[in-house]
Protein backbone atom coordinates (compact mmCIF):
# COMPACT_ATOMS: atom_id res chain seq x y z
CA UNK A 1 0.00 0.00 0.00
CA UNK A 2 1.39 3.43 -1.06
CA UNK A 3 1.45 5.86 1.89
CA UNK A 4 3.60 9.32 1.64
CA UNK A 5 3.78 10.71 5.00
CA UNK A 6 4.22 14.76 5.39
CA UNK A 7 5.70 16.40 8.30
CA UNK A 8 7.47 19.37 9.33
CA UNK A 9 4.78 22.33 9.14
CA UNK A 10 3.70 24.54 11.51
CA UNK A 11 3.83 28.54 12.40
CA UNK A 12 6.01 30.72 11.27
CA UNK A 13 6.30 34.25 10.76
CA UNK A 14 6.93 36.26 8.09
CA UNK A 15 10.27 35.86 6.35
CA UNK A 16 11.00 32.56 8.38
CA UNK A 17 12.05 28.98 7.65
CA UNK A 18 10.56 25.66 7.30
CA UNK A 19 11.42 22.43 6.13
CA UNK A 20 9.02 19.81 5.38
CA UNK A 21 9.26 15.93 5.26
CA UNK A 22 7.99 13.43 3.13
CA UNK A 23 8.45 9.80 4.24
CA UNK A 24 7.69 7.50 1.45
CA UNK A 25 6.67 3.53 1.59
CA UNK A 26 4.78 1.09 -0.71
CA UNK A 27 5.94 1.73 -3.82
CA UNK A 28 9.94 2.22 -5.54
CA UNK A 29 10.55 5.71 -4.44
CA UNK A 30 13.73 6.20 -6.70
CA UNK A 31 11.73 5.14 -9.40
CA UNK A 32 9.15 7.86 -9.51
CA UNK A 33 9.25 11.53 -9.92
CA UNK A 34 7.55 13.76 -6.85
CA UNK A 35 5.82 17.05 -6.45
CA UNK A 36 4.33 19.36 -3.62
CA UNK A 37 0.84 20.45 -3.98
CA UNK A 38 -0.23 23.19 -1.91
CA UNK A 39 -4.37 24.31 -0.90
CA UNK A 40 -4.98 27.80 0.69
CA UNK A 41 -8.65 27.53 2.71
CA UNK A 42 -10.95 26.96 -0.03
CA UNK A 43 -8.69 27.40 -2.72
CA UNK A 44 -7.89 24.99 -5.59
CA UNK A 45 -4.88 23.54 -5.25
CA UNK A 46 -1.64 24.71 -6.48
CA UNK A 47 1.15 22.98 -8.15
CA UNK A 48 4.35 24.09 -6.20
CA UNK A 49 7.74 22.05 -7.11
CA UNK A 50 8.83 18.77 -8.70
CA UNK A 51 11.59 16.61 -8.61
CA UNK A 52 12.33 14.05 -11.20
CA UNK A 53 12.92 10.59 -9.77
CA UNK A 54 17.17 10.83 -9.37
CA UNK A 55 16.79 14.18 -8.30
CA UNK A 56 18.46 15.65 -11.21
CA UNK A 57 16.32 17.95 -12.28
CA UNK A 58 13.82 19.93 -10.15
CA UNK A 59 10.69 22.65 -11.52
CA UNK A 60 9.38 25.45 -9.27
CA UNK A 61 6.42 27.33 -9.57
CA UNK A 62 6.63 31.05 -10.23
CA UNK A 63 5.47 31.91 -7.11
CA UNK A 64 8.04 30.26 -4.87
CA UNK A 65 10.84 30.04 -7.01
CA UNK A 66 13.95 31.43 -5.30
CA UNK A 67 12.30 30.91 -2.21
CA UNK A 68 11.79 27.08 -1.85
CA UNK A 69 14.02 23.83 -3.23
CA UNK A 70 12.89 20.60 -3.44
CA UNK A 71 14.91 17.51 -3.02
CA UNK A 72 15.14 13.79 -2.42
CA UNK A 73 16.94 10.91 -0.35
CA UNK A 74 16.26 7.95 -1.98
CA UNK A 75 18.20 5.94 0.42
CA UNK A 76 15.96 6.56 2.34
CA UNK A 77 12.84 7.15 0.52
CA UNK A 78 12.57 11.10 1.91
CA UNK A 79 11.34 13.98 0.10
CA UNK A 80 12.26 17.30 1.11
CA UNK A 81 10.64 21.18 0.53
CA UNK A 82 13.12 23.65 2.24
CA UNK A 83 11.06 27.09 2.42
CA UNK A 84 12.65 30.00 3.41
CA UNK A 85 11.45 33.88 3.09
CA UNK A 86 8.08 32.53 3.94
CA UNK A 87 5.25 34.72 2.99
CA UNK A 88 1.44 35.14 4.61
CA UNK A 89 0.33 33.94 1.00
CA UNK A 90 2.48 30.45 1.56
CA UNK A 91 -0.09 29.62 4.42
CA UNK A 92 -1.98 26.54 2.98
CA UNK A 93 -1.92 22.70 3.68
CA UNK A 94 1.05 21.13 1.68
CA UNK A 95 0.39 17.74 0.07
CA UNK A 96 3.37 15.04 -0.98
CA UNK A 97 2.35 13.72 -4.38
CA UNK A 98 3.64 10.56 -6.24
CA UNK A 99 3.98 10.95 -9.74
CA UNK A 100 2.97 8.34 -12.21
CA UNK A 101 4.23 8.37 -16.03
CA UNK A 102 3.53 5.20 -17.06
CA UNK A 103 1.95 4.90 -21.17
CA UNK A 104 2.64 8.87 -21.56
CA UNK A 105 -0.16 9.73 -18.93
CA UNK A 106 0.84 11.80 -16.74
CA UNK A 107 -0.81 11.68 -13.20
CA UNK A 108 -0.68 12.27 -9.74
CA UNK A 109 -1.73 9.14 -8.72
CA UNK A 110 -1.61 9.40 -4.68
CA UNK A 111 -1.41 11.88 -2.31
CA UNK A 112 -0.41 12.31 1.29
CA UNK A 113 -2.38 13.76 3.98
CA UNK A 114 -1.04 17.05 4.28
CA UNK A 115 0.73 19.28 6.41
CA UNK A 116 -0.64 22.78 7.51
CA UNK A 117 1.49 26.00 7.07
CA UNK A 118 1.09 28.95 8.68
CA UNK A 119 2.68 32.24 8.37
CA UNK A 120 1.49 34.99 10.26
CA UNK A 121 2.79 37.57 12.73
CA UNK B 1 -0.76 31.84 -18.98
CA UNK B 2 -2.47 28.72 -19.32
CA UNK B 3 -6.23 28.83 -17.37
CA UNK B 4 -8.37 26.01 -16.48
CA UNK B 5 -12.07 26.90 -16.36
CA UNK B 6 -14.33 24.55 -14.63
CA UNK B 7 -18.66 25.15 -14.94
CA UNK B 8 -20.74 25.42 -13.37
CA UNK B 9 -19.02 26.15 -9.94
CA UNK B 10 -21.83 24.42 -8.25
CA UNK B 11 -24.00 21.42 -9.42
CA UNK B 12 -27.44 20.88 -7.23
CA UNK B 13 -28.55 17.38 -7.72
CA UNK B 14 -30.11 14.46 -5.82
CA UNK B 15 -28.96 10.90 -5.23
CA UNK B 16 -29.67 8.75 -8.27
CA UNK B 17 -29.23 11.91 -10.68
CA UNK B 18 -26.41 12.20 -13.47
CA UNK B 19 -23.60 15.03 -12.88
CA UNK B 20 -22.06 16.34 -15.87
CA UNK B 21 -19.01 18.78 -15.53
CA UNK B 22 -17.24 20.58 -17.51
CA UNK B 23 -13.47 21.68 -18.02
CA UNK B 24 -12.16 24.33 -20.38
CA UNK B 25 -8.88 24.90 -21.10
CA UNK B 26 -7.33 28.36 -22.58
CA UNK B 27 -5.36 26.58 -25.02
CA UNK B 28 -5.45 23.04 -26.55
CA UNK B 29 -4.01 19.83 -24.92
CA UNK B 30 -3.24 16.43 -25.34
CA UNK B 31 -5.88 13.94 -24.47
CA UNK B 32 -3.61 12.11 -22.32
CA UNK B 33 -2.85 15.70 -19.99
CA UNK B 34 -6.02 15.94 -18.45
CA UNK B 35 -7.25 14.39 -15.41
CA UNK B 36 -9.88 14.55 -12.75
CA UNK B 37 -10.02 14.46 -8.87
CA UNK B 38 -12.01 14.45 -5.93
CA UNK B 39 -12.01 16.29 -3.08
CA UNK B 40 -13.70 15.51 0.25
CA UNK B 41 -14.02 18.22 3.21
CA UNK B 42 -10.88 17.65 5.28
CA UNK B 43 -8.97 14.85 2.77
CA UNK B 44 -6.72 15.04 -0.24
CA UNK B 45 -7.45 15.06 -3.52
CA UNK B 46 -8.09 11.72 -5.08
CA UNK B 47 -6.94 10.66 -8.48
CA UNK B 48 -10.52 10.09 -10.60
CA UNK B 49 -9.30 9.91 -14.18
CA UNK B 50 -6.51 10.24 -16.11
CA UNK B 51 -5.82 11.05 -19.62
CA UNK B 52 -9.13 12.07 -20.34
CA UNK B 53 -11.11 8.75 -20.15
CA UNK B 54 -8.69 5.87 -18.01
CA UNK B 55 -10.46 5.38 -14.30
CA UNK B 56 -7.73 5.35 -11.87
CA UNK B 57 -7.33 2.15 -9.65
CA UNK B 58 -10.81 0.99 -7.30
CA UNK B 59 -12.98 4.42 -9.14
CA UNK B 60 -16.37 2.62 -10.01
CA UNK B 61 -17.49 2.59 -13.82
CA UNK B 62 -20.47 5.30 -13.12
CA UNK B 63 -17.72 7.72 -13.53
CA UNK B 64 -16.58 8.68 -16.96
CA UNK B 65 -14.00 11.16 -18.73
CA UNK B 66 -14.85 12.43 -22.18
CA UNK B 67 -13.25 15.23 -25.07
CA UNK B 68 -10.36 16.70 -26.36
CA UNK B 69 -8.77 19.71 -27.45
CA UNK B 70 -10.05 22.57 -24.82
CA UNK B 71 -13.30 20.70 -24.20
CA UNK B 72 -13.58 18.00 -21.47
CA UNK B 73 -15.94 16.59 -19.21
CA UNK B 74 -16.60 14.70 -16.02
CA UNK B 75 -19.96 13.02 -16.02
CA UNK B 76 -20.96 10.83 -12.80
CA UNK B 77 -24.01 8.46 -13.36
CA UNK B 78 -26.26 7.90 -10.59
CA UNK B 79 -24.71 10.06 -8.22
CA UNK B 80 -23.99 8.09 -4.66
CA UNK B 81 -23.86 9.54 -1.26
CA UNK B 82 -20.83 9.95 -1.25
CA UNK B 83 -20.02 11.29 -4.35
CA UNK B 84 -20.99 14.74 -3.44
CA UNK B 85 -17.64 16.75 -3.21
CA UNK B 86 -15.56 19.36 -4.70
CA UNK B 87 -14.12 18.04 -8.28
CA UNK B 88 -11.06 19.36 -10.38
CA UNK B 89 -9.68 19.21 -13.27
CA UNK B 90 -5.92 19.16 -13.87
CA UNK B 91 -3.60 19.62 -16.76
CA UNK B 92 -1.03 17.05 -16.26
CA UNK B 93 2.71 18.00 -16.75
CA UNK B 94 5.91 19.23 -15.73
CA UNK B 95 3.74 22.28 -14.27
CA UNK B 96 0.50 21.11 -13.13
CA UNK B 97 -2.45 23.02 -13.70
CA UNK B 98 -5.42 22.88 -11.68
CA UNK B 99 -9.19 24.18 -12.04
CA UNK B 100 -10.99 26.09 -9.65
CA UNK B 101 -13.31 23.43 -9.02
CA UNK B 102 -17.11 22.30 -9.29
CA UNK B 103 -19.11 21.39 -5.96
CA UNK B 104 -21.18 18.74 -6.34
CA UNK B 105 -24.09 19.41 -3.45
CA UNK B 106 -27.01 17.44 -2.28
CA UNK B 107 -30.36 19.10 -4.05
Amino acid sequence: EVQLLESGGGLVQPGGSLRLSCAASGFTFSNHAMSWVRQAPGKEPEWVSAITNNGGTTYYSDSVKGRFTISRDNSKNRLFLQMNSLREEDTAIYYCTKEEWSLSQPRLDFWGQGNLVRVSS
Amino acid sequence: EFVLTQSPGTLSLSPGERATLSCRASQSIARTDLAWYQQKPGQAPRLLIYATSSRATGIPNRFSGSGSGTDFTLTINRLEPEDFAVYYCQRSSNQWKFGQGTKVEIK
